[in-house]
C-alpha cells in the first residue's frame, strides 16, 4: 500500500479556505485516494474520495493532478468545528485494510 | 456514528485481566473491524470480518481475538490484559464493496493498570 505524507499540523482563521496537501510518491495505478476526518473522542468520518482530476461534494474538494502522486483536501470557509485531524489514505478498490497515517491535526482560530 | 455503538466507552483494568469489548451495528453492514489508535499515531488494524463465518487478522493481532456472534455483532477479547494494550479502540463497519467509506464508532478508552 502506498506511504502518504501529510504536513503534521495546520492553523487557520475562521472564514478562510484551508489546503492540506498529500504526497504519495508510490501510488499504484488501482489505488484511490480517501481523506477521513476524526474529533477529539470520536472515531473517523470519512470526508471524500477520489481517483483523478476533481471531485467535489457538501463539505470538501479534493484536487489530484494527473501524475496522481500527491492530492489536496480543500476546506472552503473553515469554522471553529472543522478543527479535527485530517487523514490521506491510499489504496487499492479491493482492499478493506485502510492505513491512516498521523495525519494534518487542524486548527482553527476565531 | 451513532449506528455503531461501541461498550463499555471507557475500561480501566489490572494486567492480566479478561477484557471483552463489544460493537454492534444498526447499519446491515456485512463488514466489521476492530482497530486501536495510540496518542499521536494513526488508527491500525487488529481484526476483520467480512462475515459471520469470515475472520480475518489485522496488522497487529498478537494478544487479541474477536467473535462474530452476529450480522450486527462483533467483540474483541484482550485474553490476558498488558499495559502496553493501553490505547483507543475503534470499531468500523462497511458494505460489502470495499470502496464504500467505513463507518466508525465513538471508541473504547481501555487504560490498563
Amino acid at each position: 500500500l502506498a506511504k502518504t505524507t501529510q504536513p503534521i499540523s495546520m492553523d487557520s482563521y475562521e472564514g478562510q479556505e484551508v489546503n492540506i496537501t498529500c504526497s504519495h510518491n508510490n501510488i499504484a495505478t488501482n489505488d484511490y485516494i480517501t481523506w477521513y476526518q476524526q474529533f477529539p473522542s470520536q472515531g473517523p468520518r470519512f470526508i471524500i474520495q477520489g481517483y483523478k482530476t476533481k471531485v467535489t461534494n457538501e463539505v470538501a474538494s479534493l484536487f489530484i493532478p494527473a501524475d496522481r502522486k500527491s492530492s489536496t483536501l480543500s476546506l472552503p470557509r473553515v469554522s471553529l468545528s472543522d478543527t479535527a485531524v485530517y487523514y490521506c489514505l491510499v489504496g487499492p478498490y479491493n482492499t478493506d485494510k485502510l492505513i491512516f497515517g498521523t495525519g494534518t491535526r487542524l486548527q482553527v482560530f476565531p | 456514528d451513532a449506528d455503531v455503538t461501541q461498550t463499555p466507552r471507557n475500561r480501566i483494568t489490572k494486567t492480566g485481566k479478561r477484557i471483552m469489548l463489544e460493537c454492534s451495528q444498526t447499519k446491515g453492514h456485512d463488514r466489521m473491524y476492530w482497530y486501536r489508535q495510540d496518542p499521536g499515531l494513526g488508527l491500525r488494524l487488529i481484526y476483520y470480518s467480512f462475515d459471520v463465518k469470515d475472520i480475518n487478522k489485522g496488522e497487529i493481532s498478537d494478544g487479541y481475538s474477536v467473535s462474530r456472534q452476529a450480522q450486527a455483532k462483533f467483540s474483541l477479547s484482550l485474553e490476558s490484559a498488558i499495559p502496553n494494550q493501553t490505547a483507543l479502540y475503534f470499531c468500523a463497519t462497511s458494505e460489502g464493496d470495499p470502496r464504500q467509506p467505513q463507518h466508525f464508532g465513538d471508541g473504547t478508552r481501555l487504560s490498563i493498570l
